[in-house]
């Protein structure tokens, strides 16, 4: 029944050692986002794709990067993780970017850098 | 910029209701939502209001919006144990009729006690 499917829950990396982090969709949505919730905060935005047109938001760091193959598929690289990017990191997608369509999210995956 | 509002705590008894409560600041946010978020999962979407209804009510769920005060509140009636999470606030930039991204508050945390 899972809609968007994020693998895998909880990663563990080493400092400055690339890392992906994957989500896939069943719901043939147009709209792919990325966000990263640190402890006891609201979601922040990364950056998102509406189809295949990619969107940064201004203040994500360079070291974060994404990829989105096919419509179903997004992916959240991370070049050379910090402690500082520690952190529970949440795929969500939308039919498109109208107001009237929410944002669904998954699981998430809780990255950890040792 | 945008901002949401909400108090980071609340607390009540099984079978009470409960009421959080949110500001927000854009007055030309469309649509405005409520998401959930238990220990360790993603967040999921439990409601939300277009900005021309004062209130929206599905099953122990009732949203009322007061456009005017940009006061935005969820009410959980007969709140039981399985409600204790996260409830985040949330509204959609609107640029002139081209929707921007979801603005989160910060959360409350919402106990429930047996």
């Amino acid at each position: 029944d899972a809609m968007v499917i994020q693998n895998p829950r909880y990663q563990v990396t080493q400092f400055g050692k690339p890392v992906t982090l994957s989500c896939s969709q069943t719901l043939n949505h147009n709209v792919m986002y990325w966000y990263q919730q640190k402890s006891s905060q609201a979601p922040k935005l990364l950056f998102h794709y509406y189809d295949k047109d990619f969107n940064n938001e201004a203040d994500t760091p360079d070291n974060f990067q994404s990829r989105r193959p096919n419509t179903s598929f997004c992916f959240l690289d991370i070049r050379s993780p910090g402690l500082g990017d520690a952190a529970m990191y949440l795929c969500a997608t939308s039919m498109d970017r109208s107001h009237n369509q929410p944002q669904h999210f998954g699981d998430g995956t809780r990255l950890s850098i040792l | 910029g945008e901002d949401v509002e909400q108090s980071l705590f609340l607390s009540v008894r099984e079978g009470d209701s409960s009421v959080i409560n949110c500001t927000y600041t854009d007055s030309s946010s469309t649509y405005l939502y409520w998401y959930k978020q238990e220990p360790g999962a993603g967040l999921q979407l439990l409601t939300y209001i277009f900005s021309n209804m004062d209130m929206k009510q599905d099953q122990r769920l009732t949203v009322l919006l007061n456009k005017k005060d940009k006061h935005l509140s969820l009410r959980i009636a007969d709140t039981q144990t399985g409600d204790s999470a996260i409830y985040f606030c949330a509204e959609r930039e609107n640029y002139g009729g081209s929707q921007g991204n979801l603005i989160f508050g910060k959360g409350t945390k919402l106990s429930v006690k047996p």
